[in-house]
């Protein structure tokens, strides 16, 4: 089956450049989640995106920015790179099935950035 | 606002072991219940889940059972390999597409 498809998987920037990163979810999934891992820490919540719209918003700085298109895909665009925002980088997806449901979220295998 | 608390790693087991990972969560509502594992530099897999009071999430002999009194979704697993080192994340989502919310993670070594 299928799974959510990020790129790049690995890259490194010097401080101060920007940084895509890109996200295609499961086919048919109309939600996109970006999370944050820092070394040994859990997943922090960024931002996520229902329909194209964002619908949740969580600890992504103002450096940040993302957006989903019309075909579902997602970037993650990041100015400004700090060392500190040296992190494994998670988008998932999920399909909304309602207020009441147990929506499933899968993760992508991540993309790591190193800032130097 | 929600919340998930796990007992804290690192746990070290023999292989053969009986293995529990307690997880407490904290929420308003009907929260659906999940544990992801991160195997050594790879990304999130879900692992099993529970989306009500009762309910019971197994997967490859791992199983937790979603308990409203004690709002508690322990992991566990009857006899743990070697291959079952990872990071196992228990975590929750209040309603719908909401973000998950994640434990802390408790590291899981063992040793043949």
């Amino acid at each position: 089956a299928a799974g959510v498809i990020q790129s790049p998987r690995h890259l490194i920037k010097e401080k101060r450049e920007t940084a895509t990163l890109k996200c295609y979810p499961i086919p048919r999934h109309d939600t996109v989640y970006w999370y944050q891992q820092g070394p040994g820490q859990d997943p922090q919540f960024l931002i996520s995106f229902y329909e194209k719209m964002q619908s949740d918003k969580g600890s992504i700085p103002d450096r940040f920015s993302a957006q989903q298109f019309s075909d579902y895909h997602s970037e993650l665009n990041m100015s400004s790179l700090e060392l500190g925002d040296s992190a494994l980088y998670f988008c998932a997806s999920s399909l909304d099935l309602g207020p009441f449901s147990g929506n499933t979220i899968y993760f992508g295998e991540g993309s790591w950035l190193t800032v130097v | 606002g929600n919340s998930v608390t796990q007992m804290e790693g690192p746990v070290t087991l023999s292989e053969e072991a009986f293995l529990t990972i307690n997880c407490t969560y904290t929420a308003t509502g009907y929260p659906s219940l999940f544990w992801y594992v991160q195997y050594p530099g790879e990304g999130l897999q879900l692992l099993l889940k529970a989306t009500k009071a009762d309910d019971k999430g197994s997967n490859k002999g791992f199983e937790a059972t979603y308990r409203k009194e004690t709002t508690s979704f322990h992991l566990e697993k009857g006899s743990v390999q070697v291959s079952d080192s990872a990071v196992y994340f228990c975590a929750l989502s209040d309603r719908g597409n909401t973000p998950l919310v994640f434990g802390k993670g408790t590291r899981l070594s063992v040793i043949a």
